[in-house]
């Protein structure tokens, strides 16, 4: 089966610095890639996504490192801040699936 | 745009009792809903696959006749826990895909909503 898991269950960064989550997935016909972010008590919301054709994708403040060789995926998130600390989920997709599988998650602390 | 809105968002019901979850998309039609269960400082564990017109689909070990699911529109999908036990308690979420992305080719992303959260006493 899949899995997919996390390098880190937790990373405390100092506001402004940057900030990397790691993510491993075992299953190579995944073709589809999340980043969600979770608040306490919410419901995930969407950061950021990459199809497996890609291997960098950015958007605002963040960038999405997809290594399909060792099957690796990473978020990075530039200049830190407060509102960023919250649990983040990545979660993939199998070729002709329609549902995803989410990694364990890493809980992100900003210090101020 | 891309919204999902959940009702209720916090429920408290005695064992014995069921309690039925709505999961709207608000601003797009929505074929296809999935809903997740999550314990406390857990990852998300996909219950079902909620399709508009046609039964569910259950991920292994889910029981369907315990979680009653049922697509009403496009923009509707209910998931009712029958008979509630505590064990039941948890933090429901559902999720939706825009019906436009799946004609388009587009982007794969659910849109999560905010969640309901069952406590069984």
């Amino acid at each position: 089966g899949e899995s997919v898991g996390l390098h880190l269950p937790t990373l405390s960064v100092q506001e402004g610095d940057n900030s990397i989550i790691n993510c491993a997935y075992s299953n190579s016909a995944s073709d589809y890639f999340i980043w969600y972010k979770q608040e306490s008590g919410k419901g995930p919301q969407f950061i950021i996504d990459i199809r497996s054709n890609m291997d960098k994708r950015q958007g605002q403040r963040v960038t999405v490192l997809l290594n399909k060789t060792v099957k690796h995926l990473s978020l990075q998130i530039a200049a830190t801040q407060p509102g960023d600390s919250a649990v983040y989920f990545c979660a993939e997709k199998n070729v002709g699936a329609n549902n995803l599988f989410f990694g364990t998650g890493t809980r992100l602390t900003v210090i101020p | 745009g891309a919204v999902v809105s959940q009702h209720p968002s916090r429920v408290i019901c005695k064992s014995g009792t069921s309690v039925k979850i709505e999961c709207r998309s608000l601003d797009f039609q929505a074929t296809t809903m999935f809903w997740y269960r999550q314990f406390p400082k857990k990852s998300l564990m996909l219950m079902a696959t909620s399709n508009e017109g046609s039964k569910a689909t259950y991920e292994q070990g889910v029981e369907k006749d315990k979680f009653l699911i049922n697509h009403a529109s496009l923009t509707l999908s209910t998931l009712t826990v029958t008979s509630a036990h505590p064990e039941d308690s948890s933090f429901y979420i559902c999720s939706a895909r825009d019906d436009r992305d799946w004609t388009s080719g587009g982007p794969e992303t659910q849109y999560f909503g905010p969640g309901t959260r069952l406590l069984v006493l």
